[in-house]
């Protein structure tokens, strides 16, 4: 069955930097974009990132830009979130999504980044 | 960037009884290649969301068929026939025809 586990979350001080992680298991990887989005205890859904199914091509939100890097490795079948210079407001459940003709098909359980000094 | 704007923000329902969800653009949603790319997605409490309804009306896949997406250009909704105790949770609309993707505010179905 489908399978997107995240991993790699914790609590890091303001200024630091996480590298999230989500393996994809159950379909075929290198056929899907990658997203990541957040969700802010007890709030609705954020976008955060997006990388084309070949890594070619990547997408931010505004308020991740510049300070947030999305990757992939098809050959690991393993999509990345590099999140730098990380702030209070960063603090969120992220989920990473699989899609294909711009609809969101599957979803991870999410991982809980807590920034807090 | 296109804001969701759903309503109501809560919908207490009698089991069996019909439940709709209305969700605004603030533009329209017509893609340049002719589609428009609105889906809606199911929270249930303490779970991932899971997709319902992709380009305005279409079931994905292994969702029951008491689900219906409608709508066009700004205006869509999102109707359950016949609310089930497990369709409890927050539904959200959401926009990937232009960046930022962007998504409603939620709407809560609850069981009176």
């Amino acid at each position: 069955q489908v399978q997107l586990v995240e991993s790699g979350g914790g609590v890091v001080q303001p200024g630091g930097s996480l590298r999230l992680s989500c393996a994809a298991s159950g379909f075929t990887f290198t056929t899907y974009g990658m997203n990541w989005v957040r969700q802010a205890p007890g709030k609705g859904l954020e976008w955060v990132a997006f990388v084309k199914y070949d890594g070619t091509t990547k997408y931010y939100a505004d308020s991740v830009k510049g300070r947030f890097a999305i990757s992939r490795d098809n050959s690991k079948n393993t999509a990345y979130l590099q999140m730098n210079s990380l702030r209070a407001e960063d603090t969120s459940l992220y989920y990473c999504a699989g899609s294909t003709s711009r609809k969101f098909d599957y979803w991870g359980q999410g991982v809980l980044v807590t920034v807090s000094s | 960037d296109i804001v969701m704007t759903q309503t109501p923000l809560s919908s207490p329902v009698t089991l069996g009884q019909p439940a709709s969800i209305s969700c605004r653009s603030s533009q329209s949603l017509v893609h340049s290649d002719g589609n428009t790319y609105l889906s809606w997605l199911q929270q249930r409490p303490g779970q991932p969301p899971r997709l319902l309804i992709y380009q305005i009306s279409n079931r994905f896949s292994g969702v029951p068929d008491r689900f219906s997406g409608s709508g066009a250009g700004t205006d869509f909704t999102l109707k359950i026939s016949r609310v089930e105790a497990e369709d409890v949770g927050v539904y959200y609309c959401m926009q990937s025809t232009q960046l930022p993707l962007t998504f409603g505010g939620g709407t809560k179905v609850e069981i009176k």
